[in-house]
């Protein structure tokens, strides 16, 4: 079974410029994560999806961060205009909605993004 | 508020046992879990407790109480892989359509030392 894609790896932007994220779930998982983890910390969710619907966005700074998922299968997170304080890792995880099961979130390898 | 506290950084020798604390207060409770995050990659999933006690899988177990609000992640027979961050998460309850929100904490840094 294919884990959860994410890309790209890195990219480096300067303040003020645009960057986009794109992630692929596991194959029939209904729920999507996208998270910010700063390093040294946990991460912290901007947004989650169920299908293609938006089911929590309340951390996501919506002046800046964007996210869709057109399809209620792949993903993508924007910043515009990005700051410097936006410097993380940009994680993304995806997990069933089984009735019964812990339902436990597979991560993606994640995009570190560094803003000068 | 909602909040979860566990040691930042913790160390200890190869082939001993080491036991991560983690302790919640949130406005529900319906899981804990337990992540392993290697330097430069993403987590993966260790654990889950919902109910009091103790589970046991191979080298590692976790413990719950939920009156107390605590848990913890006991590592046995701690070889060099096992250094990593240890990320406590709880799901608060159930959002609508079955799927979870957690609240993470910070991590513990784990160093094993030879």
């Amino acid at each position: 079974e294919a884990g959860v894609a994410q890309s790209p790896r890195y990219k480096i932007i300067e303040k003020r410029q645009s960057v986009a994220f794109w992630c692929n779930p596991i194959s029939g998982h209904a729920t999507l994560y996208w998270y910010q983890q700063i390093l040294g910390q946990g991460p912290k969710l901007l947004i989650q999806f169920q299908n293609n619907g938006v089911v929590d966005d309340s951390q996501l700074p919506k002046d800046r961060f964007s996210a869709e998922r057109l399809k209620g299968v792949d993903s993508t997170l924007k910043i515009q205009p990005a700051k410097l304080e936006d410097s993380a890792v940009y994680l993304c995880a995806s997990s069933t909605t089984r009735q019964g099961s812990y339902n436990e979130q597979f991560f993606g390898p994640g995009t570190r993004l560094t803003v000068l | 508020g909602q909040n979860i506290d566990q040691p930042t950084e913790m160390t200890a020798t190869e082939g001993a046992i080491v036991q991560i604390n983690c302790t919640y207060q949130t406005s529900g409770f319906n899981g804990l879990f337990w992540y392993q995050q290697h330097a430069g990659e993403a987590p993966t999933f260790l654990s889950y407790n919902v109910l009091d006690g103790l589970e046991e899988k191979g080298r590692f177990s976790s413990f719950l109480s939920r009156s107390k609000g605590y848990s913890y992640l006991l590592l046995k027979e701690l070889q060099m892989k096992d250094s990593a961050s240890y990320l406590c998460a709880v799901s608060p309850g159930r959002n609508a359509g079955n799927n979870r929100k957690l609240i993470w904490g910070l991590g513990t840094s784990l160093a094993v030392n030879p």
